[in-house]
């Protein structure tokens, strides 16, 4: 079935360090990508999408870009400050699915951002 | 911030009891989802409405847990038997057709 591999479990960072949090997929269609950042105590918040081969999405200073040759989605931030210490998960969906497009999440990755 | 309302909070219950939790989706939202989130972080899809109608459910969500989503009331998720490996953030989502979902804070149910 559809699946998500991040590799980093957890990312331990100063301020201003450049993030990256790596994402692969495996899927058997052509599926929309996401990223959800989520803080202690809360659900899921979006943070943006791509649907088709090379789209950029973005959002807060984070980027990813869909690479459908490599079935990748990396996150990236060029600054990371100490209010994005969370746990960030990537996931897949098929937006044009009769079932209502149910999300295939990563394990999640733990940044952790010292001052 | 979310939009998606979910009680209550916490919920604490005894293995063999029943514990149902609620779901506002965000106005003018007509899928919802139910996932649970385990202590390791996993997510589970367990089931999708749109409207009013099932359209996906997990064969675990079949059997002892039940969910519906009735015209003009919250939606709601039961588990008929609560047991200790049930004990996990039930996170409710909804989304316009076809694009992302907002989530809830969740509801974290402990079975004792």
């Amino acid at each position: 079935g559809d699946s998500v591999t991040q590799t980093e479990g957890q990312v331990a960072l100063s301020e201003e360090d450049f993030l990256t949090i790596h994402c692969n997929y495996s899927a058997s269609g052509y599926p929309a990508l996401f990223w959800y950042v989520q803080y202690p105590g809360e659900g899921p918040q979006f943070l943006f999408r791509a649907s088709r081969d090379k789209e950029k999405g973005s959002s807060r200073g984070f980027e990813a870009t869909y690479d459908k040759g490599t079935t990748s989605f990396h996150l990236r931030k060029a600054s990371v400050q100490e209010s994005d210490s969370a746990v960030y998960y990537c996931a897949l969906g098929d937006l044009g699915g009769s079932s209502g497009n149910k999300l295939i999440f990563g394990i999640g990755t733990l940044l952790s951002v010292k001052p | 911030n979310s939009k998606v309302i979910q009680t209550p909070r916490y919920l604490v219950k005894g293995q063999g009891q029943k514990a149902k939790m609620r779901c506002i989706p965000e106005k003018g939202h007509p899928v919802v989802f139910w996932y649970q989130q385990n202590k390791n972080n996993e997510f589970k899809f367990l089931i999708n409405f749109q409207n009013q109608e099932v359209l996906q459910q997990i064969d675990m969500t079949e059997k002892r847990f039940s969910a519906e989503c009735p015209s003009n009331s919250p939606c709601s998720l039961e588990i008929q038997s609560s047991e200790a490996g049930d004990s996990a953030l039930y996170l409710c989502a909804s989304s316009l057709p076809g694009y992302e979902q907002y989530f809830g804070p969740g509801t974290r149910l402990t079975v004792l």
